[in-house]
């Protein structure tokens, strides 16, 4: 069964700096991985995704992720870190299985991002 | 503006009331879901439609049953909920496609539930 972690529930970052969000993930076929934000009182939003090619995936509002294959992980990044970018992050992943099925998408807990003045 | 919308946004019900929320995407999407959202818990898919049929249940109680007339439209009917039922719901559209491509989901504002 796929799954995903995100073992942190808060990041704590001052503005400025650089920012990191875990998530790990957990598939027995090919992995499709997302990142979500969600700021209060509004739905997901959709930040970036991973179907394969390039480990490095760009997204919106200057974030990024880094897909690694050997350590099942997809950890989302930003080099300077805004106040805006306060808000909950979710990371999922949709299995592909060979047959080229989908299954559905499975969320992490999320990690709620705190960013400083 | 995400293309999804939801109303109402926010919404107060006793255990004996019946209400509908009503979900539309603007998108053109063939997919629609239902997810439900507790506090530190994580997202729970509800159900899931493709092309008009319900193709995911999982294992959803019976008090809440989900219609999609069209694919554009998503409702979700409410029956002696129970207050653990409180939570933020949330609709997402998506265009499914065969031959492997995944697409994002787009998600809705959500309706606040509160169940007394």
């Amino acid at each position: 069964a796929q799954s995903v972690a995100q073992p942190e529930d808060q990041v704590n970052v001052a503005e400025g700096n650089p920012l990191t969000v875990k998530c790990t993930y957990s598939v027995s076929g090919n992995p499709y991985l997302f990142w979500y934000v969600q700021y209060p009182n509004r739905g997901l939003q959709f930040l970036l995704k991973y179907i394969t090619g390039d480990n490095l995936v760009k997204g919106s509002y200057g974030f990024e992720a880094e897909f690694n294959k050997s350590q099942t992980s997809f950890h989302l990044k930003k080099p300077s870190a805004l106040v805006s970018d306060s808000a909950l992050y979710f990371c999922a992943v949709r299995e592909v299985n060979y047959g080229g099925s989908q299954g559905n998408l499975i969320f992490g807990k999320g990690t709620k991002l705190s960013v400083k003045p | 503006e995400t293309g999804v919308t939801q109303t109402p946004r926010h919404l107060v019900m006793g255990m004996t009331n019946k209400k509908s929320l009503k979900c539309e995407q603007h998108l053109g999407h063939n997919a629609m879901y239902w997810y439900k959202q507790s506090a530190k818990k994580p997202l729970e898919l509800m159900f899931v439609y493709s092309l008009e049929e319900r193709v995911e249940n999982n294992s959803v109680p019976s008090r809440f049953s989900p219609e999609c007339p069209n694919s554009s439209h998503l409702f979700l009917h409410l029956h002696t909920l129970q207050p653990e039922d409180s939570a933020l719901y949330l609709c997402a559209s998506s265009q499914d496609t065969t031959g492997g491509r995944v697409n994002e989901q787009f998600f809705g504002p959500g309706t606040r539930l509160t169940v007394l």
